[in-house]
């Protein structure tokens, strides 16, 4: 079985200053990892995603995250976020192959607010 | 190009009442997806279906029924509705490689 944890439930920041959403995961296989993005009373919207090669993986919006496999964390970063940023942000992981048809498996959710 | 539509956007329930909740997808995907979303608790996989055809349990299918009705829709059934189902529902769709799913703006249920 798999697991995603989100290590903060909400992080406030300022505008223009940098942030960082933290994701760790549990797996005993290799594994695809997704950040996903919801803004208010909409569906999710894809950010990133990590299947294989570079562990750097760049996004729309500006957004980045890593991939540490020894450390099993896929953190998202930013450097200069703005007020449209503010969203709720889930990571998600899914097995690399096997039977397992795309399921998802989501973290609890990061909500990011951005103030003035 | 509409990607996943989902109906209704809202609806309110009496418990025990039934609905069913519909989706559809244009992007020729093979695998569809239902999910609830409710606070602090992210996204938790209802039912999916891999192909057409097929159904399959997710993490918490006790009180729904689906149905992948052609290679387009996927609708998820609640035959009697109780408060504990109060929550938002997303639809997903997803492509041959699976690699990402594409959510539905959602249905948000209240059953009081």
């Amino acid at each position: 079985a798999q697991s995603v944890t989100q290590l903060d439930s909400q992080v406030p920041v300022f505008e223009e200053a940098p942030v960082e959403l933290r994701c760790n995961y549990s797996s005993s296989v290799s594994v695809y990892l997704f950040w996903y993005v919801q803004y208010p009373n909409q569906g999710l919207q894809l950010l990133l995603k990590y299947l294989s090669g570079s562990t750097l993986v760049k996004g729309i919006n500006g957004f980045e995250a890593e991939f540490n496999k020894s450390q099993t964390s896929f953190h998202l970063r930013k450097p200069s976020v703005h007020i449209s940023d503010t969203a709720e942000y889930f990571c998600a992981v899914r097995n690399a192959g096997g039977t397992s048809y795309g399921k998802l498996t989501f973290g609890q959710g990061t909500i990011l607010t951005v103030h003035p | 190009n509409a990607g996943v539509t989902q109906t209704p956007k809202f609806q309110v329930l009496k418990t025990g009442q039934s609905m069913t909740l519909q989706c559809a997808q244009d992007m020729n995907h093979n695998s569809m997806y239902w999910y609830r979303q409710d606070p602090g608790m992210g996204l938790r996989l209802i039912y999916y279906s891999a192909s057409e055809g097929t159904t399959d349990k997710g993490e918490v299918p006790n009180g729904y029924n689906v149905s992948r009705l052609n290679k387009r829709e996927f609708s998820l059934r609640l035959e009697s509705a109780a408060p504990s189902q109060t929550s938002v529902y997303f639809c997903a769709s997803s492509g041959v490689a699976g690699y990402e799913q594409y959510f539905g703006p959602g249905t948000r249920l209240t059953v009081t």
